[in-house]
């Protein structure tokens, strides 16, 4: 079984760049049956796709964030980041990292291991 | 992007109750739905994936059924530990989308 972790500053001031890493043990992040992915979740309210890495470093990001984000994979270190830059108060809430299960030959796939989740706060 | 949209948005519920959760996409998305269960201050858990198929040790009293647009996700006799918050979401296309969530209270 995967086990991932988020690490990061909790706390971000407005219109800087929030940084996230999760760090990825149990199995390599060099696995042809898995995509690596993060998902946030506002305050009171429902789970957003943020975006989706490969190993290869081909990425697929929610258009919503598309302007501020930049994700990345540190294969040496089994580790995969995200960047999202000018951050605002609606920014805020526990950001999750997630192993992407992938079947072979189709499109089906889903979040199987999930870190326990980072607490972002963007404020002065 | 695809709306999905559940209902309700909350239940209540007793211990031994059949509970069924919808979820209903906004187009047809044949069966690319995953489930998930999360509790406060938790992680989501994965339950279902491709709309019925049950994640590796998640118990039979869950079940989830639909294709196209119209999906649920059954509890068959619900137990003190399924007391939580469900979600679906589709993996059809990008950008990936949750529904809402179903808050299953006492």
């Amino acid at each position: 079984q995967l086990q991932l972790q988020e690490s990061g500053p909790g706390l971000v001031k407005p219109s800087e760049t929030l940084s996230l890493t999760c760090t990825v043990s149990g199995g390599s992040i060099i696995s042809s049956d898995y995509y690596w992915g993060w998902i946030r979740q506002p305050p009171g309210k429902g789970l957003e796709w943020i975006g989706t890495i490969h190993h290869s470093g081909t990425t697929y990001y929610n258009p919503s964030l598309n302007t501020r984000l930049t994700m990345s994979v540190d294969t040496s270190k089994n580790q995969f980041s995200l960047q999202l830059t000018s951050v605002t108060a609606a920014d805020t809430g526990p950001y999750y990292c997630a192993s992407q299960r992938l079947v072979p030959a189709t499109t089906t796939n889903w979040f199987d291991s999930w870190g326990q989740g980072t607490l972002v706060t963007v404020s002065s | 992007d695809i709306q999905m949209t559940q209902s309700p948005s909350s239940l209540s519920a007793s211990v031994g109750d059949r509970v069924t959760i919808t979820c209903r996409a906004s187009q047809s998305i044949a069966n690319y739905l995953n489930w998930y269960q999360q509790k406060p201050g938790k992680a989501p858990k994965f339950l279902i994936h491709a709309a019925s198929s049950l994640h590796s040790g998640v118990p039979s009293r869950f079940s989830g059924s639909g294709s196209g647009t119209d999906f649920t996700l059954t509890i068959s006799s619900l137990q003190p530990e399924d007391f939580a918050t469900y979600y679906c979401q589709h993996v059809y296309s990008i950008p990936l989308t949750f529904g809402g969530g179903t808050k299953v209270e006492i």
